[in-house]
């Protein structure tokens, strides 16, 4: 089956420091792919889109200039958390869908995020 | 607006049945999905529904009605690793994910 990983798993820094997220389709190509955050006990929340090639789209209320997103190649994203504050920690997920209009969201195992 | 309604929290016994709920209105429709979420963890996909009627696999099933825009996941023989969140999501017309809250089943032995 189609295989999305995440990296790093887990990550803690100091405020003020900057955090990269790796998200690799390892055995399909893909165009686009999603990142999602979410908070404890809540619902997933789509931050942004990321497109092979081009601009991400991002979510109303998400800063694009403190998410900075990434997507070089057909089987690699990037999600870089900027100047990082407390308030980003979060449960970070990426995801993307092999193709066929009808294929699931397959998700990275998620990157806990704690900046102090 | 685009809304997915959910119960926050489901509580069942250990080898029982649990039929958990999910109601949608979106801006047109092109598929319903199930996932499950267990705690400090990505989800994994389980189902999806794109017609009426009943999907099963194995001790999971879903089934969907388009008309009154009503979704359930089924799940048999319950097992205490089925404790988890399990999110329902439908594509809307624009092909965007719309995800529910999610709910949380609690299986006690």
């Amino acid at each position: 089956g189609a295989v999305v990983s995440q990296h790093p798993s887990r990550v803690i820094c100091k405020s003020g420091t900057s955090v990269k997220i790796e998200c690799r389709s390892l055995d399909f190509q893909a165009t686009t792919m999603f990142w999602y955050r979410q908070f404890p006990k809540q619902s997933l929340m789509l931050m942004a889109t990321s497109n092979e090639g081009s601009k991400a789209t991002y979510e109303q209320g998400v800063e694009k200039d403190k998410f900075l997103i990434n997507h070089a190649s057909l089987t690699l994203s990037t999600l870089t958390v900027t100047s990082a504050h407390p308030e980003d920690s979060s449960f970070y997920i990426c995801s993307a869908r092999p193709p066929g209009e009808v294929s699931p969201l397959h998700f990275g195992n998620g990157t806990r995020l704690t900046v102090t | 607006g685009q809304n997915i309604d959910q119960p926050t929290e489901m509580t069942a016994t250990e080898g029982a049945i649990v039929q958990i709920n999910c109601t949608y209105q979106t801006s047109g429709f092109n598929g319903l999905f199930w996932y499950q979420q267990h705690a400090g963890e990505a989800p994994t996909f389980l189902s999806y529904n794109v017609l009426d009627g009943l999907e099963e696999k194995g001790r999971f099933s879903s089934f969907l009605s388009r008309s009154k825009g009503y979704s359930y996941l089924l799940l048999k023989e319950l097992q205490m690793k089925d404790s988890a969140s399990y999110l329902c999501a439908v594509k809307d017309s624009n092909y965007q994910l719309i995800w529910g809250a999610g709910t949380k089943l609690i299986i006690k032995p």
